[in-house]
């Protein structure tokens, strides 16, 4: 097992574009989280799934992002129509359940010009 | 509403020296919370983790303390080596739910 894999590593888009990102998370792992850190910030939360039920979005997360984690293994966030305010590492992570510390990917950072 | 915060931005230290970085949460309903390490462009690596009912546990060369009357966090490393350069995060749940962050700290070792 290699870890969290999160690709790609680098994104940069024009304003207004969709992107989409992908996470594989820990095999065993029935978690899995999404994240993002700007510059000098924290991780803050997004959304995370137990198997491939979405159990809670934070308030961040607009109507323009989306994820999904079909079967319960790995996962993808969608951005429609990015803004420049979208800019930021997006990191995913994956925990085998309660009180169990994250593994994080090295995120995907992604860029819109 | 309820956040995690860091006490200082920034912390030097001396190589070998003994390194404390702290942090205060305000939910006091928090019953987990981990320390993680972020090297430059890299995802936040697990360091250590307590859970409410400890006050102090041991890792390799780290402790993490917890002091729930004054709802503070505190992670020590021991002769403090360039390697543990980095910024350094504490995080806290709630019930089993998803972890908050903090600002983070960042850990200069001087040679």
């Amino acid at each position: 097992d290699t870890g969290v894999s999160q690709n790609p590593r680098h994104k940069i888009t024009k304003r207004g574009q969709n992107v989409t990102f992908r996470c594989d998370p820990i095999s065993e792992h029935n978690r899995l989280y999404w994240y993002r850190q700007t510059l000098g910030q924290g991780p803050e939360f997004l959304t995370y799934f137990q198997n491939e039920a979405q159990l809670e979005k934070s308030r961040l997360l607009s109507d323009r992002f989306s994820a999904e984690r079909p079967k319960g293994s790995f996962s993808t966030l969608e951005i429609q129509r990015t803004e420049q305010g979208d800019s930021a590492m997006y990191l995913c992570a994956s925990s085998r359940g309660q009180h169990n510390g994250y593994t994080f990917g090295s995120g995907t950072r992604l860029t819109v010009v | 509403g309820e956040s995690v915060g860091l006490h200082l931005p920034t912390l030097s230290v001396q190589e070998g020296d003994n390194s404390i970085i702290n942090c205060a949460y305000s939910n006091s309903a928090s019953d987990y919370f981990i320390w993680y390490k972020q090297e430059s462009g890299k995802g936040p690596q697990f360091i250590i983790d307590i859970r409410s009912n400890m006050d102090k546990r041991q890792g390799q060369r780290v402790t993490v303390l917890l002091n729930k009357t004054v709802k503070h966090l505190s992670l020590q490393i021991a002769a403090t080596q360039p390697g543990d350069s980095a910024v350094y995060f504490c995080a806290e749940s709630q019930d089993n739910n998803d972890m908050r962050f903090g600002a983070g700290t960042r850990l200069t070792v001087k040679p």
